[in-house]
């Protein structure tokens, strides 16, 4: 069964730094766009960043260019998003997830997600 | 950014129901169209995929259509476990888009 498990959330101080990560297992990693997907409290899904499974690309929304970076370890199966200046607009829960075959679009395995909270 | 407009954004029903769901591309997005659904508390689960192409595991009573940049979600008759919220989301640019959601509630 694939799993997907991402950690690193928590309250943070608005201006600071947080870096998520994705443990993933039971599929083949270095074969796959990875994908992170917030969600505000009480609101709808955002798409966040992907990375291409040779690490060759990085697509951002453009609220957090410049801002957050996404990075994946083939030998850890794992995925990251390193987060800084943050914002109170940051404040989600933060999705990683697998894309489906080759695809970089759609996801098809999602972890339980991870909240962050900027706040004073 | 391609805006993905999704309606309408909650709808009542009864099992056994045919409920449409409906997203309205800014542009051209040829079939780049996937369906979501989420249950309170829980990640989003993946129904439907360029458009009209079910996802292995999940049931028959889902379909997705398209024309032109309208694109549709049916379940043609609901099921209590259905109940839930709906999103699609673009992939045809860059940044990837979500529709707003549609929240399918009892009636």
């Amino acid at each position: 069964e694939v799993e997907v498990v991402e950690s690193g959330g928590g309250l943070v101080q608005p201006g600071g730094s947080l870096r998520l990560s994705c443990a993933t297992s039971q599929f083949t990693f270095s074969s796959h766009w990875m994908t992170w997907v917030r969600q505000a409290p009480g609101k709808g899904l955002e798409w966040v960043a992907n990375i291409k499974y040779d690490g060759s690309e990085k697509h951002y929304v453009d609220s957090v260019q410049g801002r957050f970076i996404i990075s994946r370890d083939d030998a850890k199966k794992s995925l990251y998003l390193q987060m800084n200046s943050l914002t109170a607009e940051d404040t989600a829960v933060y999705y990683c997830a697998r894309g489906r075959g080759w695809s970089y679009g759609e996801v098809d395995f999602w972890g339980q997600g991870t909240l962050v909270t900027v706040s004073s | 950014a391609i805006r993905m407009t999704q309606s309408p954004s909650s709808l009542s029903a009864s099992t056994g129901d045919r409920v449409t769901i409906t997203c309205r591309a800014s542009q051209g997005i040829s079939t780049y169209v996937a369906w979501y659904q989420q249950k309170p508390g829980k990640a989003p689960n993946l129904l439907i995929y360029s458009a009209s192409t079910l996802q292995s595991g999940v049931p028959s009573r889902f379909s997705g259509s398209a024309s032109g940049t309208d694109f549709t979600l049916t379940i043609s008759r609901l099921q209590s476990e259905d109940f839930a919220t709906y999103y699609c989301q673009q992939y045809y640019s860059y940044p990837l888009t979500f529709g707003g959601g549609t929240k399918v509630e009892i009636k």
